[in-house]
């Protein structure tokens, strides 16, 4: 079992639909990290979060380190915001950066 | 300015063959990374060099070996290439900022071995 789970793999949604992205992670962590990778392209870091809620133009990220679980919330959502979503966490113990295995969104028009 | 740059974006190769792929940062950041993206888009950590020491060196074959010149870059050389060598390689960097820290990542290098 993956130290950090995603869910779900795969998303559909029409645009203008609330997104909800999660992800539950099993280890001690120093910070969690929401990154988004586009069809062919690189890897872009959203948030990083320690504690509480952070937004950022129609994203939002939450977490709650005491469930060891975050979320990911995009409001009115947008054919541009196809692309996968990744959860990776900051082992507290290793230093070393653990990734969920990504949600594929897609927003259709 | 690109933050971090890794060439080539796309290589193609026969097994067997010996290849580089190089990694510079101009962030300044002190940490750097090559991670490993599957077949199915799963992230691994291969190496992690600090300050141009080696800092994580994951289960990975020894025929992989990075070699860190100078903390702005961390190239991958990789020897007799076999076909389950073919991935996404991401380079990274990250600097200890506000208490955690922020990672800028390449744009990654498709590797197919054939």
């Amino acid at each position: 079992k993956n130290e950090v789970e995603q869910s779900p793999q795969n998303l559909t949604a029409q645009e203008g639909e609330f997104i909800t992205i999660n992800c539950s992670y099993s280890v001690g962590i120093s910070a969690l990290h929401w990154l988004q990778q586009h069809p062919g392209g690189g890897i872009v870091s959203l948030f990083m979060l320690s504690s509480g809620k952070k937004k950022h133009g129609r994203l939002i990220a939450t977490i709650n380190i005491q469930e060891k679980h975050s979320s990911l919330h995009i409001t009115a959502s947008h054919p541009r915001d196809s692309a996968v979503y990744i959860c990776a966490v900051r082992s507290y113990n290793t230093d070393k950066l653990i990734f969920g295995t990504g949600t594929r969104l897609q927003v259709f028009p | 300015d690109t933050a971090v740059s890794q060439t080539p974006k796309y290589l193609v190769t026969q097994m067997g063959n010996d290849k580089s792929i190089k990694c510079e940062q101009n962030l300044g950041h002190d940490t750097m990374y090559w991670y490993k993206q599957d077949s199915k888009k799963f992230l691994k950590i291969m190496f992690s060099y600090n300050n141009k020491e080696l800092i994580i060196n994951e289960t990975v074959p020894n025929r992989f070996s990075p070699k860190s010149p100078d903390k702005a870059h961390l190239n991958l050389h990789i020897n007799s290439l076999e076909l389950g060598d073919s991935a996404v390689y991401f380079c990274a960097s990250s600097q200890y900022s506000g208490g955690n820290y922020g990672y800028t990542f390449g744009s990654g290098t498709r590797l197919t071995v054939v």
